[in-house]
């Protein structure tokens, strides 16, 4: 059974670039959510989605966008890249249990190392 | 607002010893509380969880967390401490607000089990 896994597993971009990130949720799965490790810190929150649209949204900016396809693949992309966007991002995947996305339990990957230079 | 604390950047116990990890939360209504452990250059892996039910939740690997409402706490617990159990671990909750998914990360405490 494929967990999430992720790609790439590292990305060094500069200033200004943009960049995409890609997840494949567990096998089963129809959630993907998004998180931003910065380093020494827990994950925070980006989006989230669910048949193919973003349900809910953390506190980032509108450079932060997102996709999911009909397979539940999603991609993370960042615009005009900052040096404060150097970060681990980690995507998780899920499988709500009658709707209800408060008590699943998210699955993540093993992250995308994301350096901006 | 909904917040998590892990009050201990570093937790060091001996190998065979009995281990806390705290954590501490802040949420309006009743929540959903997690722990998860991260080893380097790894992503998160579930440890458990807590939504309802006995206070005292078991999980993978022999952790245990117990839930205590009134002093909004759920501490992470094992027993006996392995030296392969020295990583990085998370408690996140879920606030009782809406169909939320979000999960809201502590900012870490560091276990270091020594031989």
């Amino acid at each position: 059974d494929a967990g999430v896994t992720q790609s790439p597993t590292h990305l060094i971009k500069t200033r200004g670039q943009q960049v995409t990130l890609r997840c494949s949720p567990k096998s089963g799965h129809d959630t993907v959510s998004w998180y931003q490790q910065a380093l020494g810190q827990g994950p925070q929150f980006i989006f989230q989605y669910y048949e193919e649209e973003e349900r809910q949204r953390g506190n980032f900016p509108d450079r932060f966008s997102g996709h999911q396809f009909p397979n539940y693949s999603s991609e993370l992309n960042v615009n005009a890249l900052l040096l404060g966007d150097s970060a681990l991002y980690l995507c998780a995947s899920s499988l709500p249990r009658k709707g209800s996305f408060k008590g699943d339990t998210q699955y993540f990957g093993p992250g995308t190392r994301l350096t901006v230079l | 607002a909904q917040s998590v604390a892990q009050p201990e950047d570093q937790v060091n116990v001996a190998e065979g010893n009995p281990l806390t990890v705290k954590c501490t939360y802040s949420v309006s209504g009743n929540p959903y509380l997690f722990w998860y452990v991260q080893y380097p250059n790894r992503g998160l892996q579930f440890l458990l969880k807590y939504i309802t039910g006995d206070n005292l939740v078991k999980g993978s690997y022999g952790f245990e967390a117990e839930f205590n409402k009134s002093q909004t706490s759920f501490h992470l617990k094992k027993p006996s401490a392995l030296v392969s159990d020295s990583a990085l671990y998370f408690c996140a909750v879920r606030g009782n607000s809406g169909n939320t998914g979000k999960l809201i990360f502590g900012q870490g405490t560091t276990l270091q089990v020594k031989p």
